[in-house]
């Protein structure tokens, strides 16, 4: 079945250091693909999403490319700040059946320090 | 914000005992899923609805029942609950995935079984 892997934190960065989370994916066809935030107390936002093979999402300076030929979507932000720390979960909508449900990863906690 | 209230928000029970967790919703969405997360594991799908009475398994359905007589509420019962149920329950929405459509969650539901 449609599975993502995500890279394991927690992830720890300074103020203005460059962010990458790492997400892969497996899945037939061409799913849409997604990262949602889960700020401390707070249910999941969607931050991001793409919906075909080279597209960019991108939001709040957070970016992301739909890689097929690497099954990828990693995260990634050139100046983290302080209010970026969060859980940070990736996601996929396959094309097969059940397509109206996502399939998540387990998470990456990100840690800004000042 | 969408209009998501998930209650109750906290609970403490003891194993054996019965459980409801209560989705309501105000924007009329057709889609409704219940999700559990717990370290290590994210976001695993339980149930989800895709209208009035019609519902489906997700991936950790055991032990979980559904149903939806209102379009805006969503129950999850935990017959008989068990400490492995101890969790974050988090309430989701949705027009549809497919287009623009996305997930909006609820602020979670933390439950601990004794």
């Amino acid at each position: 079945g449609d599975s993502v892997t995500q890279m394991e934190g927690p992830v720890t960065l300074s103020e203005e250091a460059f962010l990458t989370i790492n997400c892969t994916y497996t899945a037939t066809g061409y799913p849409s693909l997604f990262w949602y935030v889960q700020y401390p107390g707070e249910g999941l936002q969607l931050l991001l999403k793409a919906t075909k093979a080279d597209d960019k999402g991108s939001n709040k300076g957070f970016e992301a490319t739909y890689r097929k030929e690497t099954t990828s979507f990693h995260l990634e932000k050139g100046s983290v700040q302080v209010s970026d720390s969060a859980v940070y979960f990736c996601a996929l909508r396959g094309t097969q059946g059940g397509s109206e449900k996502l399939v998540f990863g387990k998470g990456t906690k990100l840690t800004v320090n000042p | 914000d969408a209009g998501i209230t998930q209650s109750p928000r906290h609970k403490v029970t003891e194993t054996g005992t019965p459980v409801t967790l209560r989705c309501h919703q105000t924007e009329n969405h057709r889609y409704m899923y219940w999700y559990r997360q717990d370290p290590g594991h994210g976001l695993r799908l339980i149930h989800y609805s895709y209208g009035v009475k019609d519902t489906d398994k997700g991936e950790v359905s055991d032990g979980y029942s559904v149903s939806r007589s209102k379009t805006e509420d969503f129950l999850l019962t935990l017959e008989s609950a068990t400490s492995s149920q101890t969790s974050v329950y988090f309430c989701a929405i949705s027009p549809g995935l497919g287009g623009v459509g996305e997930l909006f969650f609820g602020e979670g539901s933390r439950l601990t079984v004794l």
